[in-house]
């Protein structure tokens, strides 16, 4: 069981290229979100979704596109990226809001933006 | 979003118990009291929650105060691989809108061999 698999797991981008991030979860989960991981701080909520077909912002959405085409998948995309946005992205899943079930995380994507 | 109040750091030494304080007197009635870990280059990874009574599992412990203005997390017996930073988070109670959880900075665990 894989789990919640997130690729690539580091990249380097120059200022103003594009990119996306890629999170899938074999758990059969409605919801996922993508989060980021600055130095010395905690995880801050980019943007979640509740189901296929829907997402929603975050604490700190502006700069990030996200997109929900399959169950399965959250895509978090970069469309110019800027050095404030180096960061550590983890992409989390979990069961509906009712059952107060965990969060599952993946590992990570460590990104520079140069 | 009710805010919660650790420590920034702890220290323990191996095989001994560990508990984690963590405040929260802003709770409201229908807040669930969760807790998460974050090992050294890993994602986060749930540990345990509670409502009102302490909980057990297999990982760790929670002691929910009698006015829920504050928890402690407690680690029976601290090994190596318990380091990591604990994360205290409120919670809205199930059916809440989205399950997101809103991170602090945590406390950070090291453990003493």
């Amino acid at each position: 069981n894989a789990g919640v698999t997130q690729t690539p797991k580091f990249r380097v981008l120059k200022t103003g290229q594009s990119m996306t991030l890629l999170c899938a979860q074999d758990m059969n989960h409605e919801y996922m979100y993508w989060y980021r991981q600055d130095p010395g701080m905690g995880l801050r909520l980019i943007h979640y979704s509740v189901g296929e077909g829907t997402t929603a912002k975050g604490e700190v959405p502006d700069g990030y596109n996200v997109s929900r085409l399959k169950k399965q998948n959250f895509l978090l995309g970069l469309e110019s990226a800027a050095p404030s946005q180096t960061s550590v992205y983890f992409c989390a899943s979990s069961y509906p809001g009712q059952l107060n079930s965990p969060l599952h995380f993946g590992n990570g994507t460590r990104l520079t933006v140069t | 979003d009710a805010k919660t109040t650790q420590p920034n750091s702890m220290e323990s030494n191996e095989e001994e118990p560990v508990h984690l304080p963590c405040n929260h007197s802003t709770i409201s009635g229908t807040d669930y009291i969760h807790w998460y870990r974050q090992l050294p280059s890993q994602g986060p990874e749930y540990v345990i929650h509670g409502l009102t009574s302490n909980v057990n599992n297999r990982m760790a412990s929670l002691a929910i105060a009698e006015d829920r203005k504050s928890s402690t997390l407690i680690l029976h017996r601290a090994t190596l691989r318990d380091a990591a930073v604990y994360y205290c988070i409120l919670r809205d109670r199930p059916g809440g809108a989205t399950n997101k959880l809103i991170f602090g900075t945590g406390t950070l665990l090291a453990v003493q061999p």
